[in-house]
């Protein structure tokens, strides 16, 4: 089955503490986004890629960092400089190519600090 | 800035036609695309609109109007399993999505 994972679904931390929250996707897609959804709110982009080693800041980006050494991976580091980083965040691909831009969305982890 | 405005709730009754829409206020989006997301999920993909008009997906209608930055999803024969929060997002190019702020269906019996 084709699709995205993220892992873990919940996930906790202290206050201080790094945490890389993972994405594999076999989709084949070139392009990974990362999003950052608050309770009742839209989804905000924090990085993006287009391309394996390649990545872009999205509109959200301090605090976090991100890699892209693989095509199928696009893992999320929320460092100890993101002031509020309790959230549910989406991890999504798209094809690049296609007419409709679609992004396919991972099922999410929910990152509680504590 | 690029902002996407929804309104916050909408609440119908099964069967009923229900439409949500979403004003722009920016001229740089190339299309409007629609999203699915129940509670606790992931978001799906409902349809895109890259030229004016209206497009039909069976039950769900998608429009756009770029000189109104305007679009709206139409639903129609409303089912329980629609109760969802669905946003719009214009395309910016470069394989980039602005999302709105997102409407919660709220369909009762």
């Amino acid at each position: 089955d084709g699709g995205i994972t993220q892992s873990p679904k919940y996930l906790f931390r202290k206050e201080g503490q790094n945490v890389t929250l993972s994405c594999e996707q076999n989709l084949n897609h070139d392009a990974m986004y990362w999003y950052r959804q608050d309770p009742g709110q839209g989804l905000r982009l924090i990085y993006y890629s287009q391309i394996v080693n390649d990545f872009q800041k999205g509109d959200i980006a301090e605090g976090y960092s991100v890699s892209r050494e693989k095509k199928e991976s696009f893992p999320l580091t929320v460092t100890s400089a993101q002031k509020n980083p309790t959230a549910f965040y989406l991890c999504a691909s798209s094809e690049g190519t296609s007419g409709n831009n679609e992004q396919f969305f991972g099922p999410g982890t929910r990152l509680t600090v504590l | 800035g690029q902002s996407l405005e929804q309104p916050s709730e909408v609440t119908a009754v099964e069967g009923a036609i229900v439409q949500i829409n979403c004003t722009y206020q920016t001229s740089g989006f190339y299309g409007l695309s629609w999203y699915q997301q129940h509670d606790g999920g992931a978001p799906t993909f409902l349809s895109y609109n890259a030229l004016d008009g209206l497009e039909e997906t069976g039950r769900f209608s998608s429009f756009l109007s770029r000189s109104d930055s305007y679009g709206y999803l139409l639903l129609q024969e409303l089912q329980m399993k629609d109760s969802a929060s669905y946003f719009c997002a214009g395309y910016t190019g470069f394989q980039k999505l602005v999302f709105g702020t997102g409407t919660r269906l709220l369909v009762s019996p």
